[in-house]
């Protein structure tokens, strides 16, 4: 079993709607959760970061993190065919001597104008 | 501020040839750790670099390899390349917590993506 969980999709939604990206994790140690977004051909851009437990807002992304359930999301807002793209979850443990990183594996979404 | 530079962006090599990538970190960043991104095993870990040393290591075979410099710039470097090395090899520069403690704001680069033949 894969430390981090992440439906591959795609999803394909028209434009404005909301969209719900999710990821469950069986590490009880990870404590920072990232969110990053990745165009074709092009590196992870990192969107949104989180601390343990609770919610995150910026502009039309909101971040939640559910440690109890150990399961984060990703929503969009009004969403644009701009966001059509890859998104990526990532966890770390806090504090401890690794930077690595772990992914999930990545959703595709995309926006249909 | 200058994001996180790799060169060259595409390489074609032959099997069993070996090659050199590399990375400039953002600026003041100290740590790059390096990925590989293939469709079917996704984002994996290779290794980090911190101050000149390797500090994590990721499941990757030992012709696998990289350093870092004073400068913080840093090099990877796969030996006797084989078909499923094929990737994009992306690297990630961070600032390390003064305490060493891992830094969860991570910046990536635009990869190198590598076709081996």
């Amino acid at each position: 079993q894969k430390e981090v969980e992440q439906d591959p999709g795609p999803l394909s939604v028209p434009e404005g709607a909301i969209v719900s990206l999710n990821c469950t994790y069986s590490n009880s140690a990870f404590q920072y959760f990232m969110w990053y977004r990745q165009y074709s051909r092009k590196g992870p851009e990192l969107l949104m970061y989180t601390y343990s437990s609770g919610n995150k807002e910026d502009g039309r992304f909101t971040a939640q993190v559910d440690k109890s359930s150990k399961y984060i999301s990703l929503f969009i807002r009004d969403s644009q065919p701009s966001d059509s793209a890859t998104y990526l979850c990532a966890m770390i443990a806090y504090g401890g001597a690794t930077n690595k990183l772990i992914f999930g594996t990545g959703t595709l979404l995309a926006v249909q104008p | 501020k200058a994001g996180v530079t790799q060169t060259p962006r595409y390489l074609i090599k032959t099997r069993g040839q070996q090659v050199t990538l590399s990375c400039s970190p953002i600026s003041g960043h100290r740590s790059v750790s390096w990925y590989q991104q293939t469709p079917g095993q996704g984002l994996q870990f290779l290794f980090e670099y911190f101050s000149e040393t390797q500090r994590n290591k990721g499941n990757f075979p030992g012709r696998f390899s990289g350093r870092q410099f004073s400068n913080s710039r840093s090099e990877m470097n796969v030996s006797t390349l084989e078909l499923g090395d094929s990737a994009l090899y992306l690297c990630a520069s961070s600032k390390r917590q003064p305490t060493g403690a891992s830094s969860y704001e991570q910046y990536f680069g635009p990869g190198t993506r590598l076709t081996v033949t």
